[in-house]
């Protein structure tokens, strides 16, 4: 079956500008996350949403970054007036559930590459 | 503050080689350890997740242990492939509170 989908694949953008980063997670994955990996860095944590429950936000470096999900499925992640540290890969990962011990599976998209110029 | 430290940050080997990979974590207590394996410009793919009574899980080529007492894990890949080349990252789930603390990977080069 499909995997998790991300798109675009590659963004670059001007300093300044908002950019809209897309995800389609696993028909059926209640659980979705977004991250952020910056070169020669560890995945960070950003949002995770899990059912109609209120997003875990805590991760977002700013508020210029906000997420949505929208029918519990496609979700996208907005950067609000980008800067150059903004630019990273954004990977997008959905799951069954987030239930402890958190025995289920993430699967991640291939990410999207933000360049910011 | 919980941590997950890899070493080391890049591997070169010949291929047909072992090579095995580090693991510290200060994360206690913790749910699950995972393995995972990221290709150039892919998502991350799971390769071996253990939980804290766990010491060793296998999958293929790829060995992964777990030592809670020292805090340790380590991936042990058995005669390596081209294909084997690709950054792999520890992960570490603590309590049901916490978030997901994710190392920094080690960069594996596998050379013909």
């Amino acid at each position: 079956g499909a995997g998790v989908s991300q798109s675009p694949s590659n963004k670059v953008t001007e300093k300044g500008k908002d950019v809209e980063l897309r995800c389609d997670p696993i028909s059926g994955h209640t659980a979705l996350y977004w991250y952020r990996q910056s070169l020669g860095q560890g995945l960070e944590f950003l949002i995770y949403f899990q059912g109609n429950s209120a997003p875990d936000k805590s991760g977002l470096p700013s508020d210029r970054f906000s997420a949505e999900r929208t029918g519990g499925s496609v979700s996208t992640l907005t950067i609000q007036r980008t800067q150059q540290e903004d630019s990273a890969v954004y990977l997008c990962a959905s799951s069954l559930a987030t239930a402890w011990p958190l025995s289920y599976e993430q699967y991640f998209g291939p990410g999207t590459r933000l360049t910011v110029t | 503050k919980n941590q997950v430290e890899q070493s080391p940050q890049s591997l070169i080997i010949l291929e047909g080689k072992n090579c095995t990979l580090q693991c510290n974590y200060t994360v206690s207590p913790f749910s699950n350890l995972r393995w995972y394996k990221q290709d150039t410009g892919r998502g991350p793919v799971s390769l071996t997740i253990m939980t804290f009574s766990e010491n060793t899980k296998s999958n293929g080529r790829y060995t992964a242990t777990l030592d809670a007492d020292t805090k340790q894990s380590s991936l042990h890949i058995t005669a390596s492939q081209l294909s084997d080349s690709a950054s792999y990252i520890c992960v570490v789930t603590p309590n049901r509170d916490d978030k997901i603390i994710f190392g920094k990977g080690t960069r594996l080069h596998i050379l013909p």
